[in-house]
């Protein structure tokens, strides 16, 4: 069965800083999808990527960029120069081909704060 | 607006009371999944339908809850005789791709649900 697991529960840092959020999956899925997502305290959930498990190369977009490594079978996600409206929780998922409705499962999420 | 869309936003329902709750998806997408969030966790699949067709339901927690999607766009979770352990943030995704033809279409989520039980 799938699991995603986001050891962080909550981290602070303070503007400007770098952050990384961990993200640990299992599957046993050869073609499987990871996402990342931000909860802002409105409660909507905002897409931020997709990654399918055949690519492994890194991405940048913006301040954002993610460490996708199947050999750690970890997707982490790195904000540089944090702001404050960096902010929320952020979550991992993993979806797996086979599943019978592709559907998200998510870790636990991370608390990130922005202190000015 | 063209984002999925959720009502009510709060719901508070007395124990042993049924709720619905209902999705508006993005028009035109044909996957919409129920995911049930409880405070400070991350969201759980409820249940998957494909236009009409309700074709994952592995998700729901007891035989009180019950989801339909009739014309395969509007979708209705109805929660019987709601318990306390019901209180959560339901939240509605839609994705444009169905499952055939493989990959994995990004999920658009609405605002969700906030159900109190008291």
């Amino acid at each position: 069965a799938q699991k995603v697991t986001q050891a962080q529960t909550e981290i602070s840092v303070v503007e400007k800083e770098d952050v990384t959020l961990d993200c640990v999956y299992e599957t046993r899925d050869t073609t499987y999808y990871l996402f990342w997502y931000k909860q802002p305290p409105s409660g909507e959930l905002v897409f931020l990527i997709r990654r399918n498990s055949f690519d492994e190369q890194n991405e940048i977009s913006g301040r954002y960029s993610w460490n996708f490594q199947k050999s750690t079978s970890s997707f982490n996600f790195t904000i540089t120069a944090s702001q404050v409206v960096d902010s929320a929780v952020y979550f991992c998922a993993l979806s797996e081909e086979l599943g019978s409705a592709r559907q998200l499962t998510f870790g636990s999420g991370t608390q990130l704060t922005v202190l000015p | 607006g063209a984002g999925v869309s959720q009502s009510p936003r709060y719901k508070v329902a007395k124990r042993g009371q049924d709720v619905a709750l209902r999705c508006d998806p993005i028009s035109g997408h044909v996957s919409l999944f129920w995911y049930q969030q409880a405070l400070g966790q991350g969201p759980e699949f409820l249940t998957y339908f494909q236009n009409e067709a309700q074709l994952d339901k592995s998700g729901l927690p007891s035989d009180r809850f019950f989801a339909e999607r009739p014309e395969g766009s509007v979708s209705t979770l109805k929660i019987q005789r709601t318990q306390q352990e019901d209180s959560a943030v339901y939240l509605c995704a839609s994705s444009s791709g169905g499952l055939a033809g493989g990959g994995q279409n990004e999920q658009f989520f609405g605002p969700g649900t906030r159900l109190t039980v008291l």
